[in-house]
């Protein structure tokens, strides 16, 4: 069974980081694409990253240069290295596994908050 | 970066109507068009990928069509578990994979 779990979230200040980690199971991430998208409270969703099987990564235009994605292929886990942190972050973070450009699997999500 | 903008925002409707959202894409996407459902607290589902194909497990009375700029999803007779929001993403080319803004479907 594919499960992903997502944890690392929490509450910080402007200018800190956060490590988000994506545990997955029932599949390999190192063979897979893999994504994060956000979801501020009270609205829809946003596509921020993406790491393909090869290495390539892609991001979104507002966290370029802040965040990093990145796995582990030991450990099976996806990463989402967040630095200077800003409140418009504030979010719940999924991770989701991407199969021929659509998303059929995806976490429970992780909560950011970013205070001024 | 190609935007996606859905239609209505929120709709309001009883259980066994007939309902359709629309999406649209700000460019030609062919069929690279996803529809997702997501319920409050919970992650999103996929319902639809590839615009029409239905992910296994969806109930059949979840449908999607379109290709090019419009697409359309559409629940043939509303249940009451298909109250929720539902998102329209593209995947079209290489990312970002944009979404829709989303249309929360709330019971009459």
């Amino acid at each position: 069974e594919v499960q992903l779990v997502e944890s690392g979230g929490g509450s910080v200040h402007s200018g800190e980081s956060l490590r988000l980690s994506c545990a997955a199971s029932g599949f390999t991430v190192s063979s897979s694409y893999m994504s994060w998208v956000r979801q501020a409270p009270g609205k829809g969703l946003e596509w921020v990253s993406i790491l393909y099987n090869g290495g390539r990564t892609y991001y979104t235009d507002s966290v370029k240069g802040r965040f990093t994605i990145s796995r582990h292929n030991s450990e099976n886990t996806l990463y989402l290295e967040m630095n200077n942190l800003r409140p418009e972050d504030t979010a719940v973070y999924y991770c989701a596994r991407e199969s021929s450009g659509w998303y059929d699997y995806w976490g429970q999500g992780t909560l950011v908050t970013v205070s001024s | 970066d190609i935007q996606m903008t859905q239609s209505p925002s929120s709709l309001s409707a009883s259980v066994g109507d007939r309902v359709t959202i629309t999406c649209r894409a700000s460019q030609s996407i062919s069929t690279y068009l996803n529809w997702y459902q997501q319920r409050p607290g919970s992650g999103p589902k996929l319902l639809i990928y590839a615009a029409s194909r239905l992910q296994s497990g969806v109930p059949s009375r979840f449908s999607g069509s379109g290709s090019g700029t419009h697409f359309t999803l559409t629940v043939s007779s509303l249940q009451p578990e298909d109250f929720a929001t539902y998102y329209c993403q593209q995947s079209y080319n290489t990312p970002p994979y944009t979404f829709g803004q989303g249309t929360k479907l709330e019971i009459k």
